[in-house]
């Protein structure tokens, strides 16, 4: 079955205590980027990802980062995380053909910071 | 920066009703796609328009892209409560970028 995993589901951290959030997509993809979901705010991209080892900046990348060592893998890192990176966290895998960049979501990863 | 806006926010009506969703923006995409994402789960796509006045229909649900590219529309016709959900429309800025509406949270009523 095509799917991106996101783990954990469901993560409660302190202020500054580094954390990684995985995602992982069996379908071969080369296009894969992470997005943050608030309230009022809908999805914004934070990181993506070309192919192996090619990342850039989304809209809202500050306190994040990122890597892309094999094509199934791609981690969120937040190295110092503050109460503002409380969000609903997305993994998205797409294949880079012509027309739009279908994107397979994650399941989510809903992250508070005290 | 660019943005989509989508109208309305939020929007609550009876089984078999008609309505239209409005995906805006000043920006021109080469793509726009439709989501819906329901509680506790990813958006799942539902629809992509590449051209200019293009036309897609998905069973009830009709998807038009503007003629410039900068505005889409879903309309559903004669919901139904399995319609429910938040429905997100998303824009391709250049090669890679992706740029997400606000979203137009549907209820329908049974």
């Amino acid at each position: 079955e095509a799917q991106v995993t996101q783990n954990p589901r469901y993560l409660i951290t302190v202020t500054g205590k580094k954390l990684t959030v995985t995602c992982s997509q069996n379908m071969n993809h080369e296009y894969m980027s992470w997005y943050r979901q608030d309230p009022g705010l809908g999805l914004r991209q934070i990181y993506y990802s070309m192919n192996v080892e090619v990342t850039d900046k989304g809209d809202v990348p500050e306190g994040y980062k990122v890597s892309r060592k094999e094509k199934r893998n791609f981690p969120l890192i937040l190295e110092s995380p503050s109460p503002n990176q409380t969000s609903l966290y997305f993994c998205a895998s797409s294949y880079t053909g012509t027309g739009g960049l279908e994107a397979f979501f994650g399941q989510g990863t809903r992250l508070t910071v005290v | 920066t660019q943005l989509l806006e989508q109208s309305p926010q939020f929007l609550s009506i009876q089984e078999g009703e008609n309505l239209t969703v409005y995906c805006n923006s000043s920006s021109v995409f080469s793509s726009l796609q439709w989501y819906r994402q329901e509680p506790g789960e990813g958006p799942v796509l539902l629809v992509t328009v590449v051209t200019g006045g293009e036309v897609k229909k998905l069973k009830r649900l009709t998807f038009q892209f503007g003629d410039a590219r900068k505005d889409s529309s879903l309309h559903i016709t004669a919901a139904q409560p399995g319609d429910t959900g938040l429905y997100l429309c998303a824009g391709r800025s250049g090669t890679y970028k992706y740029i997400f509406g606000t979203g137009t949270r549907l209820k329908v009523l049974a």
